[in-house]
């Protein structure tokens, strides 16, 4: 089984737009990190923003901000008012007990004026 | 804002030789890594170091590779024999900490092309 399911191979959101991208994960362990990274089309990765699976509040970064629903097992990132800048291959990743994060297959967002 | 450093951006190399990639991480940082992104595909943890020696390594991570921290501020990762499957992206991440909510902070990458 997949540990981190992203199911939007892309996305498409005007400029000034709030936008969704999902992510589900499938741990057994109580304790894990998750985290949303930016790919932009040069390749490099850019942390966006992290949530601990004991965290009350959803975190928050910026215009980003993470819905975690942990009964539901879904760490959505929420892009608000979009930029172009904003287009790009976003990555979901978890980390349990382990040094390795596990990533998901990416959604390519585009943000159009 | 501090950040991890990778050379080159891009290497191209012949089949059989070997490649260094090298990396300096975040100063302040411990915890270095590496990961691999096949063109298309997930990106894939290779190796995880502390303290000079290896922590943690996947099943890709076999005798071909090896890593090494040579001095206070550079990490690297060799690739001997190089093969064709191993063309990549090569991304060198380092964390403050050890646990399972620290973001690991990656380069840009190095390109690797094998002919």
């Amino acid at each position: 089984a997949q540990k981190i399911t992203q199911t939007q191979p892309g996305m498409f959101v005007q400029e000034k737009e709030a936008v969704t991208l999902d992510c589900t994960y499938d741990t057994s362990d109580p304790s894990y990190g998750l985290f949303w990274y930016k790919q932009p089309s040069s390749g490099e990765m850019i942390f966006l923003i992290y949530q601990g699976s004991y965290d009350q509040q959803n975190a928050t970064e910026g215009r980003y901000s993470l819905n975690f629903q942990k009964a539901r097992k879904s760490a959505n990132l929420v892009i608000s008012a979009s930029q172009l800048g904003d287009s790009a291959m976003y990555f979901c990743a978890m980390r349990e007990d382990t040094d390795k994060l596990i990533f998901g297959t990416g959604t390519r967002l585009q943000v159009f004026p | 804002e501090p950040e991890v450093t990778q050379t080159p951006s891009h290497q191209v190399t012949q089949m059989g030789q070997e490649v260094i990639l090298r990396c300096v991480p975040i100063s302040n940082h411990l915890y270095f890594y590496w990961y691999r992104q096949i063109l298309g595909q997930k990106v894939e943890f290779l190796v995880s170091f502390y303290n000079n020696e290896i922590s943690e390594k996947s099943e890709i991570f076999d005798d071909q590779f090896s890593v090494e921290r040579p001095d206070g501020s550079n990490f690297t990762l060799k690739i001997r024999s190089t093969k064709l499957e191993d063309s990549a992206m090569y991304f060198c991440a380092s964390s403050e900490g050890a646990g399972r909510y620290q973001p690991q902070h990656f380069g840009d990458g190095t390109r690797l092309s094998i002919l």
